[in-house]
């Protein structure tokens, strides 16, 4: 039973475009939603984060949109860059736990 | 400051040996967590620390693996005795509180042969 799911395994965009990666979950007990970043060889590092008592948080060029209805959130990413090309994990938390989805591969190309 | 520490980076050993991986968290931060990435399981919490103390180890996956925290400054996973299925990276991550970002090690990445 995988509670938080990427149903994207990769995406492809080109630079100076907008990215947007899709994270559903089905556990309604999660109350913080992260996402996280990941190079090959390096741990996730963290990229930003919301509140499920919010449905937008604005971090430069990352967005995170969440729809508690519809149990889904996403980000996005505008102007994507190349530097952005990583994979992304979305991760959903109840209770100090943590249940991270099976990550999207993002590629952008120049 | 330094991040979180994990060593070694890497490990290969054969099955049936005793494995300690080890982790420094950063410095005033509270909460600790052990995961393991799998491409068939993807990333999955073994077991988390609050002040030094297990909180919930639902996720380690058998007797033969174990966590420690004997001070806020050091934890060992230990797994004994290994078996190939066991080839994985494992990650440690700690944050200040347990519900906010985890900042993670850049992990071990552990053969059993």
């Amino acid at each position: 039973d995988q509670q938080v799911k990427q149903n994207s395994p990769s995406l492809s965009v080109q630079e100076g475009r907008i990215s947007i990666l899709n994270c559903d979950y089905t556990n309604s007990m999660f109350d913080y939603f992260l996402w996280y970043k990941k190079y090959p060889a390096e741990g996730p590092t963290f990229l930003i984060s919301i509140s499920s008592i919010k449905d937008k948080n604005e971090d430069g060029r990352f967005t995170v949109f969440l729809n508690k209805s519809a149990k889904h959130l996403s980000l996005h990413i505008v102007p994507s860059q190349p530097g952005d090309s990583a994979v992304y994990f979305c991760a959903a938390t109840n209770a100090g736990k943590s249940t991270f989805g099976d990550g999207t591969t993002l590629t952008v190309k120049p | 400051d330094a991040g979180v520490i994990q060593s070694p980076r890497h490990e290969v050993t054969e099955m049936g040996q005793e494995v300690t991986l080890r982790c420094k968290p950063i410095s005033g931060h509270n909460s600790l967590f052990w995961y393991r990435q799998t491409m068939m399981r993807g990333l999955e919490l073994l077991i988390y620390f609050n002040n030094n103390v297990p909180i919930d180890d639902s996720g380690m996956p058998e007797d033969r693996f174990s966590a420690k925290m004997p001070n806020a400054s050091f934890s060992t996973l230990k797994i004994q005795p290994s078996e190939p299925r066991d080839s994985a990276v494992y990650f440690c991550a700690s944050s200040p509180w347990n519900n906010q970002p985890q900042h993670f090690g850049d992990g071990t990445r552990l053969s059993i042969l």
